[in-house]
């Protein structure tokens, strides 16, 4: 079975350009999240997608964030502008419903 | 708020001695409750769960222990392999909802 696909691995960007992240989900997976991970801390999530509806976005930094869950499948997430402290790794994981979350390796970004 | 707390930074343990790792969480409501190893460069995989109705879960060598009165929950892994060295992320989730983590507990086993 194929894992949580995320690209790109790595990205560095200057302060105040944007950037953004795709997840293709583990197929049959209902739900999809996005988490940050800033160094030496544990997964925050940004968002949770059930099928392409929102469940909670509640700690998206919605300004500069968004989110997008097309037909319920692939993902993107993109940061305009981007500040210093958006650096950290970006994961995407999925879930059947009820399920535990199976996690990409995620996208390192580094903001200059 | 952290509703999940690994106060533990890091553990160094000898090969072939118990690993005991740590998780307090304040949320009542959660009811749903895994660890996590992490490698560098790699994203979290997931190790072992229990629910709430449960008070201990295990699989080979590794062992959750519950215990809700006291919002506390323990992962024992017995014995220690240089090949657990990792760090170790403890998750709630209250049902239907995504995952809180703590910061991690960094395990180093040394030969």
């Amino acid at each position: 079975e194929a894992g949580v696909a995320q690209s790109p691995r790595y990205k560095i960007i200057e302060k105040r350009q944007s950037v953004a992240f795709w997840c293709n989900p583990i197929s049959g997976h209902a739900t999809l999240y996005w988490y940050q991970q800033i160094l030496g801390q544990g997964p925050k999530l940004l968002i949770q997608f059930q099928n392409n509806g929102v469940v909670d976005d509640s700690q998206l930094p919605k300004d500069r964030f968004s989110a997008e869950r097309l037909k319920g499948v692939d993902s993107t997430l993109k940061i305009q502008p981007a500040k210093l402290e958006d650096s950290a790794v970006y994961l995407c994981a999925s879930s059947s419903i009820g399920g535990e979350a199976f996690f990409g390796q995620g996208t390192r970004l580094t903001v200059v | 708020d952290q509703q999940v707390k690994q106060n533990s930074p890091s553990l160094s343990v000898q090969e072939g001695r118990i690993s005991i790792l740590n998780c307090d969480y304040t949320n009542s409501m959660f009811d749903y409750f895994l660890w996590y190893k992490k490698y560098p460069a790699e994203g979290p995989t997931f190790l072992i769960s229990i629910s709430s109705i449960k008070d201990k879960n295990e699989d080979g060598r590794f062992t959750v222990f519950l215990n809700k009165s006291a919002k506390h929950l323990s992962l024992h892994i017995v014995p220690s392999q240089p090949g657990d060295s990792a760090v170790y992320f403890c998750a709630a989730s209250e049902a239907g909802y995504a995952l809180n983590f703590g910061k991690g507990t960094s395990l180093l086993v040394t030969p």
